[in-house]
């Protein structure tokens, strides 16, 4: 059962360039929509969300983009830092259940 | 920035073992989860607790798993009889509202090894 869907694993950018992380999903319940950073041996960090009622929400250097029609959201990191270097997850919520439904994250690698 | 603290950070136990992992949600949320991350696998939702009680729980919680909130702060996953399936990174997180746009604050997770 996926509902939510990052299909590329991995991706490896070059410092100060963007760096783009797609999200699929199929559930048309789910009215928010975040994305969580994490590091190895720490927890999901919460980075930015979008309600299902807006299209784009930027936050300094991030920006997701929702595309409802296509089930289909992006994180859009720019410029990209070496710090940025984490898995990234998707993760989706039907605000009446609270529950977050994740991808299987995207490894980014962002090199000097 | 207020945290969500979990203990033991790692924990190995025998098969058929009872564990229980511990978390200390955030002092004024209302909402407390717990997540887990096989190795290499996607974060999965076990369960959801709210006012006292389960509100909604995942296939994966049978009845070899439960949660308490035993006083005003901890907030506990116990697994009775534990399996090598059960081998995974365990996160707590809690929010103040369901769905709320900060999303939750997660823990940074036990590391439970089944041997």
């Amino acid at each position: 059962d996926q509902q939510v869907k990052q299909n590329s694993p991995s991706l490896s950018v070059q410092e100060g360039r963007i760096s783009i992380l797609n999200c699929d999903y199929t559930n048309s319940m789910f009215d928010y929509f975040l994305w969580y950073k994490k590091y190895p041996a720490e927890g999901p960090t919460f980075l930015i969300s979008i309600s299902s009622i807006k299209d784009k929400n930027e936050d300094g250097r991030f920006t997701v983009f929702l595309n409802k029609s296509a089930k289909h959201l992006s994180l859009h990191i720019v410029p990209s830092q070496p710090g940025d270097s984490a898995v990234y997850f998707c993760a989706a919520s039907a605000l009446s259940g609270g529950k977050l439904i994740f991808g299987q994250g995207t490894e980014l690698s962002v090199k000097p | 920035e207020p945290e969500v603290t979990q203990t033991p950070s790692h924990q190995v136990t025998q098969m058929g073992q009872e564990v229980i992992l511990r978390c200390v949600p955030i002092s004024n949320h209302l909402y407390f989860y717990w997540y887990r991350q096989i190795l290499g696998q996607k974060v999965e939702f076990l369960v959801s607790f709210y006012n006292n009680e389960i509100s909604e729980k995942s296939e994966i919680f049978d009845d070899q798993f439960s949660v308490e909130r035993p006083d005003g702060s901890n907030f506990t996953l116990k697994i009775r009889s534990t399996k090598l399936e059960d081998s995974a990174m365990y996160f707590c997180a809690s929010s103040i509202f369901t769905g709320t746009p900060g999303g939750y604050t997660f823990g940074s997770g036990t590391r439970l090894t089944v041997v």
